[in-house]
């Protein structure tokens, strides 16, 4: 089944403990991406990843790191989370191309910063 | 720069009667235009999208969407809406003189469908 893959789904932690949302997908896509999803500013961009090695910052980039080692993983990283990081988080992945573009998301990684 | 407005927070119809949630957009270029759905506790599902040619397209569980370039609009619709319809919708814009990778989402609309 094609799908995208997130973990973990729910998550509390403490300020300035670092920890990695992992995102695998299965498709051999090129194109992966971060959002995190706030209520009333909808999804903003974190970061995107043109291919292996290839990333780039979205609109909200402060405070994540990402690595694009491999084609199917696209880990999210906050290296010392803060309580302005407690959000909803999507992976989302697509094939790259003209005619495409449509995104497929994973089923999202609920955060909690205390 | 692009960015992405859906002027309304919620929409609510009775089920069969015709649902419209608005869209409208500014890019630099031209656009590529895309309409989400978001059931409760899952991720978000691609309805359908405008690259070019026919300003109707229609995509999926009946919807259908009209792009409008003079207006910048890019209003989602269906003729007769399903209880099962409730849900979030977001429209999305990715701008083609802009990197490839970049999409802007607006706010969302929470649609609410009454028996």
């Amino acid at each position: 089944e094609a799908q995208v893959t997130q973990n973990p789904r729910y998550l509390i932690t403490v300020t300035g403990k670092k920890l990695t949302v992992t995102c695998s997908q299965n498709m051999n896509h090129e194109y992966m991406s971060w959002y995190r999803q706030d209520p009333g500013l909808g999804l903003r961009q974190i970061y995107y990843s043109m291919n292996v090695e290839v990333t780039d910052k979205g609109d909200v980039p402060e405070g994540y790191k990402v690595s694009r080692k491999e084609k199917r993983n696209f880990p999210l990283i906050l290296e010392s989370p803060s309580p302005n990081q407690t959000s909803l988080y999507f992976c989302a992945s697509s094939l790259k191309g003209i005619n495409t573009g449509e995104l497929f998301f994973g089923e999202g990684s609920r955060l909690t910063v205390l | 720069a692009q960015s992405v407005a859906q002027p309304e927070d919620q929409v609510k119809v009775a089920e069969g009667n015709p649902l419209t949630v608005k869209c409208t957009y500014s890019v630099s270029g031209n656009p590529y235009l895309f309409w989400y759905v978001q059931y409760p506790n899952r991720g978000l599902q691609f309805l359908l999208k405008y690259i070019t040619g026919d300003n109707l397209v229609k995509g999926s569980y009946g919807f259908e969407a009209e792009f409008n370039k003079s207006q910048t609009s890019f209003h989602l619709k269906k003729p007769s809406a399903l209880v099962s319809d409730s849900a979030l919708y977001f429209c999305a814009v990715r701008d083609i003189a802009d990197s490839w990778g970049k999409f802007q989402f607006g706010a969302g609309t929470q649609v609410v469908v009454t028996p």
